[in-house]
């Protein structure tokens, strides 16, 4: 079974421009969630889909920051315009629906994450 | 926001000794998960805990989910030096909107 992808690995930018992550869940996980980790910390949600709707976006600050999932499988997260504090490992992660088998929906598998680096 | 206290924040072993970890809470937590993240990976779940007072086993790794709920623990028997990483328990708190919530890890270094 294939496991979270993302892209790309790395990028390095300079502040107030703009980045794009995507992620391409595991087939058939309907939650598909992004993580913000600061250097040192432990992952921060900053947004959770079921399947292409918003069940979470509390902790993603919404000035700069904005995620889709249009079709209910891949997900994209921007960031525009890029602040110096971004800088961190974005890490893209899913789990089958939490309203089907809770306790299967509460194991999350993680992508490899993208590196940002803002300069 | 909720908050994971883990310690210690890293440890140095020799290969072959036994390593704990734990994890604690102010608020209840209704699952626990422990995690283990190489350099440029993202976190691999380990072990998954339901039930309060849970002991659950996988291989060299134990875990047990706290009798107050507020609390986890991981033990790592006979290190090896793939052992090498950063352990992060996480958990699911009680009701309402259930959120994952990180601890801020416990980076292991295994000396061969």
């Amino acid at each position: 079974e294939a496991g979270v992808a993302q892209s790309p690995r790395y990028k390095i930018i300079e502040k107030r421009q703009s980045v794009a992550f995507w992620c391409n869940p595991i087939s058939g996980h309907a939650t598909l969630y992004w993580y913000q980790q600061i250097l040192g910390q432990g992952p921060k949600l900053l947004i959770q889909f079921q399947n292409n709707g918003v069940v979470d976006d509390s902790q993603l600050p919404k000035d700069r920051f904005s995620a889709e999932r249009l079709k209910g499988v891949d997900s994209t997260l921007k960031i525009q315009p890029a602040k110096l504090e971004d800088s961190a490992v974005y890490l893209c992660a899913s789990s089958r629906a939490t309203g089907a088998g809770r306790i299967l929906g509460k194991k999350l598998f993680f992508g490899s994450g993208t590196q940002l680096s803002v300069l | 926001g909720q908050q994971l206290n883990q310690s210690p924040q890293s440890m140095f072993i020799q290969e072959g000794e036994d390593v704990s970890m734990n994890c604690t809470s102010s608020s209840i937590f209704n699952t626990w998960l422990w995690y283990k993240q190489e350099p440029g990976e993202g976190p691999v779940l380990l072990i998954a805990l339901y039930k309060a007072g849970e002991l659950t086993s996988n291989g060299r790794l134990t875990a047990q989910f706290g009798i107050t709920r507020k609390d986890s623990f991981l033990n790592i028997s006979a290190s090896i030096p793939s052992d090498v990483g950063i352990y992060f328990c996480a958990g699911y708190t009680q009701g309402g909107s259930e959120k994952l919530v990180f601890g801020k890890g416990m980076k292991l270094t295994v000396n061969p």
